[in-house]
């Protein structure tokens, strides 16, 4: 099947310590997307690519970073971790349909990793 | 500034009766509207969609309803399974735009 998959599904790692989650797709979609959720919350979306081009959200902190090396991979690195970036990261893609009649925007998810910051 | 308003946290529903779960917008510009579902452990998956063009779409047991002027939309899951019970999210977007706006969810539990 198809798929969005997300490593490792829990991350813990240390105040300050680097930190890299990765995310993979075989949908070949050419839009991926980094969220980050805590408890209780909506999902709020980081940043995304589409195709190569880099979008950063404004209120992005600049502790966070991307890399997508091929349409295949993104990873999201964490450069020093604070307490307060202890939450859900999810991955999700989706395929531009500007092309077609209609564009929709139907984003697939993986699972997430739970980070955990000591 | 919350875009997109899902008011209540939990709903609790008797197995067999209709759920209904609520969001509201504030940006009359978004003209396309989801629904996921998300099951504890694993991503949110898609469930339904909506354009601003109707008011209505159907699909199986789910009913998406779009009220325009109120800025409002609604999820209809009639008749409701436990299998149905997890975190629902409403989104909205524009057509062109790949990104997404969510809600904050809605726990739905449905007691058989």
């Amino acid at each position: 099947d198809a798929m969005v998959i997300q490593n490792p599904r829990y991350q813990v790692t240390q105040f300050g310590k680097p930190v890299t989650l990765s995310c993979s797709q075989t949908l070949n979609h050419n839009v991926m997307y980094w969220y980050q959720q805590k408890s209780s919350q909506a999902p709020k979306l980081l940043f995304h690519y589409y195709d190569k081009d880099f979008n950063n959200e404004a209120d992005t902190p600049d502790n966070f970073q991307s890399r997508r090396p091929n349409t295949s991979f993104c990873f999201l690195d964490i450069r020093s971790p604070g307490l307060g970036d202890a939450a859900m990261y999810l991955c999700a893609t989706s395929r531009d349909f500007k092309g077609g009649i209609l564009a929709k925007n139907i984003q697939y998810f993986g699972a997430g990793t739970r980070l955990s910051v000591l | 500034d919350q875009q997109v308003k899902q008011n209540s946290p939990s709903l609790s529903v008797q197995e067999g009766r209709i759920s209904i779960l609520n969001c509201d917008y504030t940006n009359s510009m978004f003209d396309y509207f989801l629904w996921y579902k998300k099951y504890p452990a694993e991503g949110p998956t898609f469930l339904i969609s909506i354009s601003s063009i109707k008011d209505k779409n159907e699909d199986g047991r789910f009913t998406v309803f779009l009220n325009k002027s109120a800025k409002h939309l609604s999820l209809h899951i009639v008749p409701s399974q436990p299998g149905d019970s997890a975190v629902y999210f409403c989104a909205v977007s524009n057509f062109g735009n790949e990104k997404l706006t969510f809600g904050t969810g809605t726990r739905l539990t449905i007691i058989p």
